[in-house]
């Protein structure tokens, strides 16, 4: 069945440091990919997507492009902030209702 | 705005009792949802709608029930709670069509202790 995998946290960042989050995934058919944060106490919210392979979903300085021929999904930000402190998960769409998350990866920007 | 608007926000019960999550939307979406989000698991889904008197089991369905009367409402029923069911609710609601890539709208939460 389809699936989403990445990498484990948590990651812990001085900030200004480079970013990268890990997310693979395996599905039948063409996905939409997402990344969505949760911040402390709050619900998830989208952070950015990309529906089609090659597309490069961007939004807060952070960037994901969708790779087909490796299934991945990385999420990045050249320098991360104290205030980017959140659980990121990565999450797939292949059409209709369902959406699968990862487990989350937790994120912690040391000042 | 309102969005997806869930409550209670925090709700201590006690084992056996009953309860109901309250969630609706104002953005006239079929798709709603109910996960349940525990430590080290990530997002696990409860049950889900796709609209109107339409609802079906996710992952986790047992203990809960749901029903879906109208395009706005999606409660979540807690039938006789288990210290199992100690987690943080989230409703979430979509569209239907592909335009809008399936993006999901979450609620804030619900933190629910059953002691």
């Amino acid at each position: 069945g389809d699936s989403v995998t990445q990498m484990e946290g948590p990651v812990t960042l001085s900030e200004e440091a480079f970013l990268t989050i890990n997310c693979t995934y395996t599905a039948t058919g063409y996905p939409s990919l997402f990344w969505y944060v949760q911040y402390p106490g709050e619900g998830l919210q989208l952070l950015l997507k990309a529906t089609k392979a090659d597309d490069k979903g961007s939004n807060k300085g952070f960037e994901a492009t969708y790779r087909k021929e490796t299934t991945s999904f990385h999420l990045e930000k050249g320098s991360v902030q104290v205030s980017d402190s959140a659980v990121y998960f990565c999450a797939l769409n292949t059409g209709g209702f369902k959406t699968i998350f990862g487990a989350g990866t937790r994120l912690f920007v040391k000042a | 705005n309102a969005g997806v608007t869930q409550t209670p926000k925090f709700q201590v019960l006690k084992t056996g009792q009953s309860m109901t999550l309250q969630c609706a939307q104002d953005m006239n979406h079929e798709y709603m949802s109910w996960y349940r989000q525990d430590p080290g698991m990530g997002l696990r889904l409860i049950h889900y709608s796709v609209g109107a008197g339409i609802t079906d089991q996710g992952e986790v369905p047992n203990g809960y029930n749901v029903s879906r009367s109208t395009t706005e409402d999606f409660p979540l029923r807690l039938l006789s709670a288990a210290p199992s069911q100690t987690s943080v609710y989230f409703c979430a609601s979509s569209y239907s069509g592909t335009g809008d890539g399936n993006t999901i709208y979450f609620g804030e939460g619900s933190w629910l202790t059953v002691v």
